[in-house]
């Protein structure tokens, strides 16, 4: 089945410092790359949209300056949470799609953001 | 209103029972409907994944949906206490993919 791979599980950061989340598609070609942030006992809430190739779309209220996201290859997409602060504590999914893969929609494992 | 509203719970069952988890939604152009299952500090899993109307069943899950009534269910059989975790219900139209805000469930040894 198809797998998504987000790396890594768990990072703690220093307030004003950058954090790079990787997220990879193992066995299949992720057409379209999706970022989520969850709080707790929340549901997912969608950051934006990326397209390999193109510049990511981010749903309203999500600042593209802050959030950087690079889809540069069929396989891998990054977010790069720049300046942190303590407010961008959460837990953050990718998941990826491609309508190869009859999933639509996979899910990496997260990653669990805490800044300092 | 939201695209999709899922009772957040908590609901708590002892090891056997039967559990029904439902989601309703307004979008008539929801083509797709899925259920995931999110435990503790993990990403979703794709549990069953339905297109339009109708019943599929895996295992001890089994799914409707009901596009008249713009209702969805998940039943879980038998359950057990590794069932325990959150439950998200999701449709999509296209590309667009709208989630419930999950149902937490554990089931009591």
């Amino acid at each position: 089945g198809a797998v998504v791979s987000q790396h890594p599980s768990r990072v703690i950061c220093k307030s004003g410092t950058s954090v790079k989340i990787e997220c990879r598609s193992l066995d299949f070609q992720a057409t379209t790359m999706f970022w989520y942030r969850q709080f707790p006992k929340q549901s997912l809430m969608l950051m934006a949209t990326s397209n390999e190739g193109s510049k990511a779309t981010y749903e309203q209220g999500v600042e593209k300056d802050k959030f950087l996201i690079n889809h540069a290859s069929l396989t891998l997409s990054t977010l790069t949470v720049t300046s942190a602060h303590p407010e961008d504590s959460s837990f953050y999914i990718c998941s990826a799609s491609s309508w190869d893969n009859n999933y639509g929609y996979t899910f990496g494992s997260g990653t669990r953001l805490t800044v300092v | 209103q939201k695209e999709v509203e899922q009772d957040p719970g908590p609901l708590s069952v002892p090891e056997g029972a039967i559990v029904s988890l439902n989601c309703t939604y307004s979008n008539s152009a929801f083509q797709y409907f899925m259920w995931y299952r999110q435990y503790s500090r993990k990403g979703p899993e794709l549990l069953m994944y339905t297109y339009s109307s109708g019943n599929k069943e895996d295992g001890r899950f089994t799914a409707q949906v009901d596009k008249s009534s713009k209702y969805i269910s998940l039943f879980i059989r038998d359950s057990q206490p590794s069932d325990s975790a959150t439950y998200l219900c999701a449709m999509s139209a296209g590309n667009q993919f709208y989630f419930g805000t999950g149902t937490s469930l554990t089931v009591i040894p």
